[in-house]
């Protein structure tokens, strides 16, 4: 299948920092991502989503860039508090079939 | 509402054991989909209905899953016989038409074969 990654497995913010999480996806093809939020012991939570046509789509707080020249998704998150504590993991949509990442775990500190 | 709901939370089962998971969709919902989720492999699609018909169940593993959707307002995810690599968490989401900024998540049902 395809592969979707995340460059880090854990990422560490103080409060109010703005975060950024990373994703590489590795099919060109790919012409739709979601962005996932995942709390401890609860299901993923859609954040945010962006089509191969777009660069750039914001939302309250969030931010997500697309750079289809190196197969990249950022997802970044702005004044990070502590209720953004969670699994954030990208998806990337083939073909009408959806590839998930692993994810990266963001801790807030206080 | 209540959201989706998933039953038993935690599951803990011998191999070649028969498991059976439960979901609830969230009511006037029209799609389901069952996923799996593990570290290594992250999260899987295993099937999907629509107005409680199978559309895709490319994502099952093998034959030892089945999935059932014997009305709207409820589904079954059955492992016969189970085995220890089954060992994930186990979603169900449901959403209006379809798409995957409509769906929502239950709380997972957490499998450990031994």
């Amino acid at each position: 299948g395809e592969s979707v990654g995340l460059h880090l497995p854990t990422l560490s913010v103080q409060e109010g920092d703005n975060s950024i999480i990373n994703c590489a996806y590795s099919n060109s093809a790919s012409d739709y991502f979601i962005w996932y939020k995942q709390e401890s012991g609860k299901g993923p939570q859609f954040i945010i989503d962006i089509r191969s046509n777009m660069d750039k789509r914001q939302g309250q707080r969030v931010t997500v860039l697309l750079n289809k020249t190196v197969k990249h998704l950022s997802l970044q998150i702005a004044a990070t508090q502590p209720g953004d504590s969670a699994v954030y993991f990208c998806a990337e949509n083939i073909l009408n079939q959806f590839y998930f990442g692993t994810g990266t775990s963001l801790t807030v500190i206080p | 509402d209540a959201g989706v709901i998933q039953s038993p939370r935690h599951e803990v089962t011998e191999m070649g054991q028969e498991v059976t998971l439960r979901c609830k969709p969230i009511s006037g919902h029209d799609y389901l989909f069952w996923y799996r989720q593990t570290m290594m492999r992250g999260l899987e699609l295993l099937i999907y209905f629509n107005n409680n018909v199978p559309i895709d169940d490319s994502g099952m593993p093998e034959d030892r899953f089945s999935a059932k959707m014997p009305n709207a307002s409820f589904s079954t995810l059955k492992i016969q016989p189970s085995e220890p690599r089954d060992s994930a968490v186990y979603f169900c989401a449901s959403s209006f038409g379809g798409g995957p900024y409509e769906q929502y998540f239950g709380p997972g049902t957490r499998l450990t074969v031994t």
